[in-house]
């Protein structure tokens, strides 16, 4: 089973509320990512965790916040929704932490944020 | 940085008849980056169709090809004859140095009968 599975798959949240998004896996995968999709864009890694250690991108830092309770699940963060984050947010994993191993995506969360 | 290029956003092609879809790169953080084809169906995650690690491979899935070119700087996706499952968003990508995917904007295919 090559499932990636992301909750909710859409969200509706208020400007200045925070939201949480969950992503589960259970390939026991050591590395899970997120990415940010706006239409017309390409992907954008946001950040990723390899076993515990948590890596974000320097364009995003401040931004988001993860965490990664256990090997199967990995959340993502937002502290303050602006305007600016509606977009789909889609998880990944993979099995190795160099990235050479094939990244499995989820069917992404869109959020709309008012 | 790294980036990717697909040039059309959208393309629309009869079923049977044959399909390309431009893709080139620039790699700046490695002289010869891995490259992807993902594909998204409707209501799916992106899943992999094809990659080639090395220069001058080509890759094959699902009856589409891609050929790493690394003079041109190429990697475009072929289909000889589409069908109406193909209907999807198509994204080229590479792995750099740092292992980091660079996905390019993507390119939804209809196919109509």
């Amino acid at each position: 089973d090559t499932t990636v599975k992301q909750n909710p798959r859409y969200k509706l949240a208020r400007v200045g509320k925070p939201v949480n998004l969950i992503c589960s896996q259970t390939m026991n995968h050591d590395t899970m990512y997120w990415y940010q999709k706006k239409p017309n864009q390409a992907p954008k890694l946001l950040l990723f965790y390899y076993d515990k250690i948590l890596n974000r991108e320097a364009d995003t830092f401040e931004k988001f916040q993860s965490s990664r309770p256990n090997n199967s699940f990995c959340s993502l963060y937002i502290g303050s929704a602006g305007l600016e984050y509606s977009a789909m947010y889609l998880c990944a994993s993979s099995r190795g932490g160099t990235g050479q191993d094939t990244q499995y995506f989820g069917p992404g969360t869109r959020l709309l944020v008012l | 940085g790294d980036s990717v290029t697909q040039t059309e956003g959208q393309v629309t092609v009869s079923e049977s008849k044959s399909l390309i879809i431009n893709c080139t790169y620039s790699a700046t953080s490695i002289a010869y980056p891995n490259l992807f084809w993902y594909v998204r169906y409707p209501g799916e995650g992106l899943q992999l169709l094809l990659k080639v690690i090395t220069a001058g491979q080509k890759g094959s899935s699902r009856g589409f090809e891609a050929t790493y070119n690394k003079e041109t700087t190429s990697f475009h996706l072929q289909k000889a004859s589409v069908q109406e499952s193909d209907s999807a968003v198509y994204y080229c990508a590479l792995r750099g140095s740092n292992a980091k995917l660079t996905f390019g904007k993507g390119t939804k295919l209809s196919v109509k009968s």
